[in-house]
């Protein structure tokens, strides 16, 4: 069964201060990890696909990383707009089954 | 601009009525996904379809929940009799193809008393 654990929960940061978020997962065969952010009362949205481990991509302040194991979100110089929860999913070989995080919570103070 | 439907956005109801929550996909997304989010299980999937036909339903608890897809722009999530463990927020997302990304509605906020 597909697994995706997310760390950590919950992460405060100084406007300006670079972090990253990390997930984890276990799949068959992945045929996609996906990154979302999620505001609250809103529903999430798209922010990346990486397909193979090497891949980068990036967007903003944004910029997402992937090996066989896991991927992370490195978030530099955050704005305090950058506060809300992402999430990471995978898809694996055999379907389109979507298999979500429990997500990361992120602040950042002005 | 392209974006996927859900309604209604909030919805109350009394433990043991029927609730129907309904979802628009994205026109020519041919998969569709029903989640439900809460904070204890996070978004946690009940079932999807790929041209209309369902491929999972194994994360909906059967005796009182069913979903279909009566045609390619019209995704419906039932529960019957609802019960107040049902509260959450339902999301529907749509996709176009087999592996790229899910396009999320704003979901319905479904609180049963």
């Amino acid at each position: 069964e597909d697994q995706v654990t997310q760390s950590p929960e919950a992460l405060r940061l100084q406007e300006g201060e670079s972090s990253s978020l990390n997930c984890s997962y276990t799949v068959s065969g992945l045929r996609g990890l996906f990154w979302y952010r999620q505001d609250p009362g809103k529903g999430p949205e798209f922010l990346f696909t990486l397909y193979s481990a090497g891949e980068e991509k990036e967007k903003e302040r944004l910029k997402a990383t992937l090996t066989k194991k896991e991927s992370f979100l490195h978030i530099t110089a955050p704005k305090p707009e950058d506060s809300a929860t992402y999430l990471c999913a995978v898809r694996e070989t055999s379907g389109s089954r979507l298999t979500f995080g429990e997500g990361t919570q992120l602040t950042v103070n002005p | 601009d392209a974006r996927v439907t859900q309604t209604p956005r909030d919805k109350v109801t009394e433990m043991g009525q029927e609730v129907t929550m309904r979802c628009q996909p994205i026109l020519g997304h041919n998969t569709v996904f029903w989640y439900r989010q809460t904070m204890m299980q996070g978004l946690e999937l009940l079932a999807y379809f790929r041209n209309r036909a369902p491929l999972d339903d194994s994360g909906m608890p059967k005796d009182r929940f069913s979903a279909e897809m009566p045609d390619a722009t019209l995704a419906t999530l039932k529960i019957q009799p609802s019960e107040p463990r049902d509260s959450a927020v339902y999301f529907c997302a749509s996709v176009l193809g087999r592996y790229t990304e899910a396009f999320f509605g704003q979901g319905t906020r479904l609180t049963v008393v």
